[in-house]
């Protein structure tokens, strides 16, 4: 069956940074771009960015931009996200969701999430 | 940006009634790249809606999605215990993709 996995929680440091892995199954790699969502304490969905798994462009929300990368291994069909200089205020949960290339569906497979604690 | 306005910002009802959720865009969404996912406690959202209209798979039928451009619905025709849950609306049409800030559906 379709699967996102995600690597497992981080405790980091302010300006530290995190990576994230995604490893995905069950369908073909390229043929869905990977977003990144985070969700702070209590709050609400925010989009980070995407990859296009063919290929590998990248598009990112403009307030990570300089802070935020993305990157894709096509052998092992996962996904990484890395977010450099934390702050307090990147604590959060962050998911990776697919969207089919091409399509008008959403975000239809998410993984479990991953928690990021910032803290001194 | 398109910026999605949600409304209410919380439903309070019981088990059996109708729910009518809004989300108001700011500019108009094109060809319809409007989903909504649900979310409960603790876990990730779950797509329910894309296209505006269409039910993704597996979505009970009494989960419907309606609207055009700039003003979008979802209803959920009868409510069920596990249907109380927050809501998102989301635009994939332009980036930077944005969600609304959410309804909270609760008893």
């Amino acid at each position: 069956q379709v699967q996102l996995v995600q690597s497992g929680a981080e405790v980091k440091k302010p300006g530290a940074s995190v990576k994230i892995s995604c490893e995905t199954s069950g369908y073909i790699f390229i043929n869905y771009y990977i977003h990144w969502v985070r969700q702070a304490p209590g709050q609400g969905l925010e989009w980070m960015g995407a990859i296009n798994p063919s290929g590998g462009r990248t598009t990112y929300e403009q307030k990570f931009q300089g802070r935020l990368t993305v990157t894709r291994d096509t052998s092992t069909s996962t996904v990484y996200m890395e977010l450099s200089t934390l702050s307090s205020e990147d604590t959060a949960v962050y998911y990776c969701a697919r969207r089919e290339r091409g399509s008008s569906w959403g975000l239809d497979v998410w993984g479990q999430g991953t928690t990021v604690t910032v803290s001194s | 940006e398109i910026v999605l306005t949600q409304s209410p910002g919380t439903l309070s009802l019981s088990p059996g009634e109708r729910a009518t959720l809004s989300c108001r865009a700011s500019q108009s969404v094109s060809a319809s790249y409007l989903a909504w996912y649900q979310q409960k406690p603790g876990q990730a959202p779950r797509l329910l809606i894309y296209g505006a209209s269409n039910r993704a798979t597996g979505i009970p039928d009494r989960f419907s999605g309606s609207g055009s451009g700039t003003d979008f619905i979802l209803t959920i025709s009868r409510l069920e215990p596990e249907d109380f849950a927050v809501y998102y609306c989301q635009q994939y049409s332009d980036s930077p993709l944005t969600f609304g800030q959410g309804t909270l559906v609760d008893i």
